[in-house]
Parts: structure tokens; sequence; C-alpha cells
């Protein structure tokens, strides 16, 4: 069965600081995606990374960065001099791949407070 | 461009009422998801479309719960006698999936619809 662990359920953090928001999966397809949502105050799900299986390098975007290890299962997102701004509830998913509907199992999230 | 877009955005109804929630895709995706976002449960897959047909129905919480899509592109979902469990966020999604041997195509998001169930 596909899960998505997402342990941390409130992280606070004041501005500046460097923050980890962790997500462990279990999966036993040998290819399939990792994904990280942002759901800010205003609903709407947005689409930060999407990792392939088979890529294991890290990725940074600008203060965003993604640490991938097939090893351990994890797929952790860090957020460097957080801002007020990256306030929100951050799901990580888990999804196959060449499966019949591509569907996305997410974890339950965790709630980022980014005080001024 | 257009987003995927809900609505309505907000529903209050009574318990035993029947509701429908209406997604409207971007133009061109031929795959459709709903999914519900509850305080209990998470964010939970609820029902997949490819074209008209849904081929992945394993998340349908009843058979209270029923979804159609025409013409390939605006899907409606029913909730029948809602009940108070019903409760939540039910989100939409849309990608550009054509074939089950397709590499993974991007699901976009609508808003959502708030459902409340007095």
């Amino acid at each position: 069965a596909q899960k998505v662990t997402q342990a941390q359920t409130e992280i606070s953090v004041v501005e500046k600081e460097d923050v980890t928001l962790d997500c462990v999966y279990e999966t036993r397809d040998t290819t399939y995606y990792l994904f990280w949502y942002k759901q800010p105050p205003s609903g709407e799900l947005v689409f930060l990374i999407r990792r392939n299986s088979f890529d294991e390098q890290n990725e940074i975007s600008g203060r965003y960065s993604w640490n991938f290890q097939k090893s351990t299962s994890s797929f952790n997102f860090t957020i460097t001099a957080s801002q007020v701004v990256d306030s929100a509830v951050y799901f990580c998913a888990l999804s196959d791949h060449g499966g019949a509907t591509n569907k996305l199992i997410f974890g339950t999230g965790t709630l980022l407070a980014v005080q001024p | 461009g257009a987003g995927v877009s809900q609505s309505p955005s907000n529903k209050v109804t009574e318990k035993g009422k029947d509701v429908e929630l209406r997604c409207d895709p971007i133009s061109g995706h031929t795959a459709l998801y709903w999914y519900r976002q509850s305080l209990g449960q998470g964010l939970e897959f609820l029902i997949y479309f490819q074209g008209n047909s849904a081929p992945d129905k394993s998340g349908l919480p009843s058979d209270r719960f029923s979804a159609e899509r025409t013409g390939g592109s605006v899907s409606t979902l029913t909730i029948q006698r809602t009940q108070q469990e019903d409760s939540a966020v039910y989100l939409c999604a849309s990608s550009l999936r054509k074939t089950p041997s397709d590499s993974y195509n991007e699901q976009f998001f609508g808003p959502g619809t708030r459902l409340t169930v007095l």
C-alpha cells in the first residue's frame, strides 16, 4: 500500500529562520513520483515540485530546497530564511508511475507559521 | 489562461438534502480528479475521470456519492442525503493525462467548494 507520513503537525518559526519539513513515504512501486504542494490560507493547492524516483539529485529553487533519499524513503523540504508569506499548510504527496490513474496520495500536512 | 474553476465556492445545506458540486477543468485536460479535504481524514482521493468515463471510483466513501462528466469537460459531484460527516472542502484537479502509458502530467487544482452540512 502507498502511504505518506508527515510527522510534524505544526511548526512555528521566527522570520529568517531556516525550517525543514519532513516527509516519509511507503510504496511497493519501483517507479513513482513525489510532490510538495503549498496550501496558503486562501485554500488553493499550489504545486511546488515533482521528483521522479530515479532522480535523487537534490534540487534548489530560490529559498526552497528538497532532499530526496531513497535509502530512507524520505523527501524533505527546507525553506531558508523563512518569510511570513511562507505561512501555509504544506503537503507531501506520492503517485505511481504508469498506473491507471496517477492519483495523488497525500500526507496529513504540516502547518507552518512564520512569525514576524 | 483560465485555471480549474469550481462552483459554488461555499455551500451550506441541511442534513438529508442532496447537493451538486461543479468542476470546470482547464480546457483540453482529459483527466479530472475529485479529492476531499476534511479535518479528520486529510486530503483523500475520491474519483478519477479519463474523458467521460471513470475507471477509478475507489475513493467514493459511500453509494450516496456519485459523479459524472460530460463532453470530456465539466464534472459534477453529487452527494445524496447529506450527512454531517460529509462536511469538507471538495477539490477538483485536472491534467493532460491521456492514456495509462503516458508519463506523469501535472495536476492543477481548483479553489475548492467548502460544504457545510448542518
